[in-house]
């Protein structure tokens, strides 16, 4: 079936400083890819979304490539502040189910919680 | 924001009670889903609709059921509720867009926060 592995967490870093959390993914076909962020207490909100090779999302100063080679959908920031101290989930979409059907079901990683100290 | 709300927000209940989580969304969506977020576990899927009374079950539905008798509300029921069943429930809706839904992104309410003890 299909998954997905982040980085193990947390990660901390200073203000300013490069952000990269590594996500894989295996799955069958051609899924779709995608970031969620969550702030504490709430839910989850998309940050940016893949739907074939080599796309490249993009939101607030985040990216993250799809990868199908290296079946990777690595998320990096390039700055990062205080405000993005959060936790981030990538998930893929499969095409099919294993009903020939695609349901538009999410599997998520575990998330990586991330601390962005002043 | 996607308007979906998710009722309770906070509930403490016994071993053994049954509980409903309720997700109400105005958005006319097809798709809803019911997941619960566990600290090392993500995300899993508990149980989804594709259509009014079309359901089926996800990957950890074992002590769950779900209704849907209207587009806009789904329900999540815990028979007899138990302690490994502490969590926090989100309810996501989906939509096609430009006639896919494997491309089209989930859109999550701000949780349930179910104690059980």
């Amino acid at each position: 079936g299909d998954s997905v592995t982040q980085m193990e967490g947390p990660v901390t870093l200073s203000e300013e400083a490069f952000l990269t959390i590594n996500c894989t993914y295996t799955a069958t076909g051609y899924p779709s890819l995608f970031w969620y962020v969550q702030y504490p207490g709430e839910g989850l909100q998309l940050l940016l979304k893949a739907t074939k090779a080599d796309d490249k999302g993009s939101n607030k100063g985040f990216e993250a490539t799809y990868r199908k080679e290296t079946t990777s959908f690595h998320l990096e920031k390039g700055s990062v502040q205080v405000s993005d101290s959060a936790v981030y989930f990538c998930a893929l979409k499969g095409y099919w189910d294993a009903g020939g059907t695609s349901y538009g079901k999410l599997t998520f990683g575990q998330g990586t919680i991330l601390t962005v100290h002043p | 924001d996607a308007g979906i709300t998710q009722s309770p927000r906070h509930k403490v209940t016994e071993t053994g009670t049954p509980v409903t989580l309720r997700c109400h969304q105005t958005e006319n969506h097809r798709y809803m889903y019911w997941y619960r977020q566990d600290p090392g576990h993500g995300l899993r899927l508990i149980h989804y609709s594709y259509g009014v009374k079309d359901t089926d079950k996800g990957e950890v539905s074992d002590g769950y059921s779900v209704s849907r008798s209207k587009t806009e509300d789904f329900l999540l029921t815990l028979e007899s509720a138990t302690s490994s069943q502490t969590s926090v429930y989100f309810c996501a809706i989906s939509e096609r867009l430009s006639g896919q839904i494997y491309n089209s992104p989930l859109h999550f309410g701000n949780g349930t926060r179910l104690t059980v003890t």
